[in-house]
């Protein structure tokens, strides 16, 4: 089974311009959740998506939005970009089924879109 | 809030020796734990992990035991390997939600 893949995996952009980062799961997982990594706050947790729906989100300014398909892909958006938003955005499935917790399995992680703001 | 709180390092050991990388938590009830690694440019991998107390989770050598009364879950191995050269995450799980709480990260480099 192919892991999860996030495009791009790199890519520049200018203060004050948005971006689109893209995740696809593993086939069959339908839970995806997002986290920023950063040398200075470490790996903040950025929000969740199960079933199309937003189910938690972390403590991010509303410039940071995301929102998930119907096969499960996931996307999050920027808008307005700042140089703090430079990061690894790291994008994680796990196989959670519907009527089951949240938190019942493993969270498989991606590779990681590396953004940086200029 | 729940937070993890694990040594910052780096930790530079020489190949054979024996490893520890303290974390400890706070949390409100009784989290799940976890050992994640990440090796350069790449995404992390979960590597060991503890659900409830006095669970000891194992994987490559690797363990941590879930000590509820010291709120800590040290990751420890007896003998490692330049390969095992990495930065090492301890985090934390609340049962019902998906959000995972990350220490700052541990750079571990083994040299021959």
């Amino acid at each position: 089974k192919a892991g999860v893949t996030q495009t791009p995996r790199y890519l520049i952009k200018t203060r004050g311009q948005q971006v689109t980062l893209s995740c696809s799961p593993i086939s069959g997982h339908r839970s995806v959740s997002w986290y920023q990594q950063t040398p200075g706050q470490g790996l903040q947790f950025l929000f969740e998506y199960f079933s199309e729906t937003q189910r938690n989100k972390g403590n991010f300014p509303g410039r940071f939005s995301g929102r998930q398909f119907s096969n499960s892909r996931s996307e999050m958006n920027v808008s307005t970009l700042e140089l703090g938003d430079s990061a690894l955005y790291l994008c994680a499935s796990s196989p959670r089924l519907a009527g089951e917790p949240a938190g019942s399995y493993e969270q498989y992680f991606g590779p990681g879109t590396r953004l940086t703001v200029t | 809030g729940n937070s993890v709180t694990q040594m910052e390092g780096p930790v530079t050991l020489s190949e054979e020796a024996f490893l520890t990388i303290n974390c400890t938590y706070t949390a409100t009830g009784y989290p799940s734990l976890f050992w994640y690694v990440q090796y350069p440019g790449e995404g992390l991998q979960l590597l060991l992990k503890a659900t409830k107390a006095d669970d000891k989770g194992s994987n490559k050598g690797f363990e941590a035991t879930y000590r509820k009364e010291t709120t800590s879950f040290h990751l420890e191995k007896g003998s490692v390997q330049v390969s095992d050269s990495a930065v090492y995450f301890c985090a934390q799980r609340q049962g019902g939600s998906e959000k995972l709480v990350f220490g700052k990260g541990t750079k571990l480099t083994v040299n021959p």
